[in-house]
């Protein structure tokens, strides 16, 4: 057990549809990472936050949005679903940022799954 | 820009056979690397990392790992695999300013009774 949560472990919607993913991090940890891992593309960082500031961004779709809030948790909101949206969404934390001997911790995922 | 190479999609060894799985990296300073592991339907698990220091790296599960800066390679090792190894590995170097971590495609591991 890593010690960052996420829910809800599955999920499945429609097409044209919006949905929060949530993150919790590690006791301590003020970063939060989102990353996509689909068939296709593999891991695919989308978006970093540090201590509720926007600090990096991946290959995130316009249609994908983020936050953390105060009390450092995170959420993805993935709108406007598309079928290729279907993927393992994982949320890590890190006390810092990568690059200053950091190590991430990973979350069991999300699954999603878009018909 | 960084990169990460793992040329082996699937390897199958045999319970009790030795284990090496390759990773190549492509970064411009000295890199910070990572090896994880997922197993089905799971999250990823730290194996081990590498900052600085004694190149030969120690992890959970036996696993232990080598940089090697001349060959940009940051192998992992273990003398003898056990049926729960079988998962897929990741290596991964931090993207430095770009706040993340740049993943391999993996290498899916499947061991043989």
């Amino acid at each position: 057990d890593s010690g960052v949560t996420q829910t809800p472990k599955h999920l499945i919607t429609a097409t044209g549809q919006r949905v929060t993913l949530r993150c919790s991090p590690r006791s301590g940890d003020l970063s939060v990472y989102w990353y996509q891992q689909s068939l296709d593309q593999g891991l695919q960082f989308l978006i970093q936050y540090y201590n509720g500031e926007e600090r990096a961004k991946g290959n995130i779709l316009e249609r994908f949005s983020a936050q953390q809030f105060p009390d450092l948790h995170s959420e993805l909101n993935l709108s406007s679903l598309e079928l290729g949206d279907s993927a393992l969404y994982f949320c890590a934390s890190s006390v810092g940022w990568v690059g200053y001997q950091e190590t991430q911790y990973f979350g069991p995922g999300t699954r999603l799954l878009v018909l | 820009a960084q990169s990460v190479t793992q040329p082996d999609i699937h390897i199958t060894v045999s319970e009790g056979a030795s284990l090496e799985l390759r990773c190549n990296y492509s970064y411009g300073a000295t890199p910070y690397l990572f090896w994880y592991v997922q197993s089905p339907g799971q999250g990823l698990q730290l194996l081990l990392k590498y900052f600085s220091g004694d190149t030969l790296v120690q992890g959970i599960k036996g696993f232990e790992a080598e940089f090697k800066r001349s060959q940009s390679s940051f192998n992992l090792r273990k003398p003898s695999v056990h049926w729960s190894d079988a998962a897929e590995y990741f290596c991964a170097v931090d993207g430095g300013s770009q706040g993340n971590l740049i993943f391999g495609k993996g290498t899916k591991l499947s061991v043989k009774p």
